[in-house]
């Protein structure tokens, strides 16, 4: 079956480490991929998108994130987080030919111990 | 310049009683989506509309619910006879085109009593 599996609900780093947030996709052809974030009370925010080309993909708010066809992976990387980062964090796909429907991961909570 | 706007933020009402919610998106944008982001089902696509096309209904979780977008621009959510599993964030977003980016609103919170 589809799917995007987020295996991490809840992650706690340090101000200052870096994060790793993963992200697992089960599609037969390679969906375009997303990143969002939520703060409590607010909308989604885009952080980054893949829909082909270079692999390794920067974003906002010094986010990036790498695809692994080999692994169906999407992975979410910040080289040093700040107290700031922390939100809830949403891996998305749009299956190819999809017509743009999101189809969400069940989130990541971060927190960021100072 | 505005983002997509959601009206009202929060609505609290009666089990069985009818309710609508409003979506404003970006101008310009000519698609419009309505997920629901609720604690036993994470965020769940519900409707789409492109320009004048159909809408694609696929999500919607029963005939109570129904959706409208006059003029290509506002789009409402109704929800008729609301039932206590209805209650959620729902959240409404816009895209230039369906090969564009998704701008979200803060949607609104529905609880239903």
């Amino acid at each position: 079956a589809q799917s995007v599996t987020q295996p991490d609900i809840h992650i706690t780093v340090s101000e200052g480490a870096s994060l790793e947030l993963r992200c697992n996709y089960s599609y037969g052809a390679t969906p375009y991929l997303f990143w969002y974030v939520q703060s409590p009370g607010q909308g989604l925010q885009l952080l980054l998108k893949y829909f082909s080309g270079d692999t390794l993909v920067q974003g906002i708010k010094g986010f990036e994130a790498e695809f692994k066809r080999s692994q169906s992976s999407f992975n979410l990387r910040k080289p040093s987080v700040h107290w700031s980062d922390a939100a809830e964090y949403f891996c998305a796909v749009v299956p190819t030919g999809g017509g743009n429907k999101l189809t969400f991961g069940t989130g990541t909570q971060l927190k960021v111990e100072l | 310049g505005a983002g997509v706007s959601q009206s009202p933020s929060n609505k609290v009402t009666e089990k069985g009683k009818d309710v609508e919610l409003r979506c404003d998106p970006i101008s310009g944008h000519t698609a419009l989506y309505w997920y629901r982001q609720s604690l036993g089902q994470g965020l769940e696509f519900l409707i789409y509309f492109q320009g004048n096309s159909a809408p694609d209904k696929s999500g919607l979780p029963s005939d109570r619910f129904s959706a409208e977008r006059t003029g290509g621009s506002v789009s409402t959510l109704t929800i008729q006879r609301t039932q206590q599993e209805d209650s959620a964030v729902y959240l409404c977003a816009s895209s230039l085109n369906t090969l564009k980016p998704q701008h979200f609103g803060d949607g609104t919170r529905l609880s239903i009593l």
